[in-house]
């Protein structure tokens, strides 16, 4: 079968680095993308990452290694808006994704 | 403004009743997607649609039903043979169908009892 398995919550520091991993074994691999989802509202996309290796992007950074069947978001200069649930999800092929139940970080001050 | 609309955000329904989620989109893309979210689990796909005029099953089709008459909109239909109705339903569109982005819409909060 497929499976994205993350972490189901997790709590951080405001102003602190915060790592959100995802595993994930599926029948092909064609990219892992990360989304934000703030409650009751819609995912939006955070990052896409199909070769091995991190991608920055402002506070948010996200790592690949395929052989692995490993990614993380990492999270930095944490701020209260960021207490939301991230998704990963795996593109096995052409037109499919695969989603990770997502991981609600909460924020502290 | 571009962007996907869902209306309404949230609904009542009573068992045995069917019902119809619409979905619209003006950024002029191909592919559009109906997902169910429910607690604790990741989105699953209900039915994607290519192209207008045609659509495919996603991997919870049952129960429910879809059309695609035009490119921007692609309502969803919760007959009343979906035994789980009560979810949180996004609807999403890509440029094409192996886009690597998709846009979602705000949702659709349907209570069944």
């Amino acid at each position: 079968g497929q499976n994205i398995d993350q972490p189901t919550e997790m709590t951080a520091t405001e102003g602190a680095i915060v790592q959100i991993n995802c595993t994930y074994q599926t029948s092909g691999f064609n990219g892992l993308f990360w989304y934000q989802q703030h409650a009751g509202e819609a995912p939006t996309f955070l990052s896409y990452n199909v070769l091995d290796g991190l991608e920055e992007k402002g506070r948010f950074s996200s790592f690949l290694s395929r052989s692995k069947g490993y990614s993380y978001l990492l999270l930095k200069e944490l701020q209260m808006k960021d207490s939301a649930s991230y998704l990963c999800a795996v593109r096995p092929s052409n037109y499919q994704l695969i989603w990770g139940a997502g991981t609600k970080l909460i924020i502290k001050p | 403004d571009g962007g996907i609309t869902q209306s309404p955000k949230y609904l009542f329904r009573k068992e045995g009743q069917n019902v119809t989620l619409s979905c619209e989109q003006n950024l002029n893309h191909d592919a559009m997607y109906w997902y169910r979210q429910d607690p604790g689990q990741g989105l699953r796909l209900i039915y994607y649609s290519q192209i207008v005029n045609d659509f495919q099953k996603g991997d919870i089709a049952e129960g429910y039903s879809v059309s695609r008459e035009k490119k921007e909109s692609f309502p969803l239909t919760v007959t009343s043979a979906q035994k789980n109705p009560t979810a949180f339903y996004l609807c999403a569109s890509s440029i094409r169908q192996d886009s690597y982005e998709q846009y979602f819409g705000p949702g659709t909060r349907l209570t069944v009892t």
